[in-house]
């Protein structure tokens, strides 16, 4: 059964830049027809699509985001990355990693809360 | 830039009855494109519908999703305890976009 699970700093300060890893189980990153992907929402909020990369590495960005995003992809490690650069308190969020076709969001990972403030 | 409006903002309903949450886009949305999750307090979304009318794997059958165009809805036929939650609607463009969610709570 494919398992996603994020990881990553729980706490970051505001400029600086947040990163996490997913890592992937039970499945391969390079499998086709899937993307790999981040969303993420607020505390108390809705969901908020950030990026996708594809094994090969092609990415696709939120144009409100894409300025500010790097999603990287280790195919030897099953795991795919996100960076977001100065980051503020409104990048407060629970952060999720997730696998998907191009429509629609298959498997989710149980997310990871990460705070920005100093 | 297509927008997703969900309705009602809260649906407060008792077991066994009926619930009928709507999700509207402000362009035409192909039916292809658009899906429904729900989501429990402290947990990561679960896909339910597909292709506006395709249950996920595991979905019992009192899930349904109907729509085309702009407009499109998610029907609880019998809502049971666990049902109560936050559902969004979702649709893909260019980019995956969420509805802002409907929360059914217990009257």
């Amino acid at each position: 059964q494919l398992q996603l699970q994020e990881s990553g700093p729980g706490l970051v300060k505001p400029s600086e830049t947040l990163s996490l890893t997913c890592t992937v189980s039970g499945g391969s990153i390079s499998s086709s027809s899937y993307y790999w992907g981040w969303i993420r929402q607020p505390p108390g909020k809705g969901l908020e699509w950030i990026g996708s990369i594809y094994y090969s590495g092609s990415t696709y960005y939120n144009p409100s985001l894409k300025s500010r995003v790097t999603i990287s992809v280790d195919t030897s490690k099953n795991q795919f990355s996100l960076k977001l650069s100065s980051v503020t308190a409104a990048d407060t969020a629970v952060y999720y990693c997730a696998r998907h076709l191009r429509p629609t969001v298959t498997n989710w990972g149980q997310g990871t809360l990460v705070t920005v403030s100093s | 830039e297509i927008v997703l409006t969900q309705s009602p903002g809260t649906l407060s309903l008792s077991p066994g009855e009926r619930a009928t949450l709507s999700c509207r886009a402000s362009q035409s949305v192909s039916s292809s494109y658009l899906a429904w999750y729900q989501q429990k307090p402290g947990q990561a979304p679960r896909l339910l519908i597909y292709g506006a009318s395709s249950r996920a794997t595991g979905i019992p059958d009192r899930f349904s999703g109907s729509g085309s165009g702009t407009d499109f809805t998610l029907t609880i036929s019998r809502l049971e305890p666990e049902d109560f939650a936050v559902y969004y609607c979702q649709q893909y463009g260019s980019s995956l976009l969420f509805g802002p969610g409907t929360k059914v709570d217990i009257k």
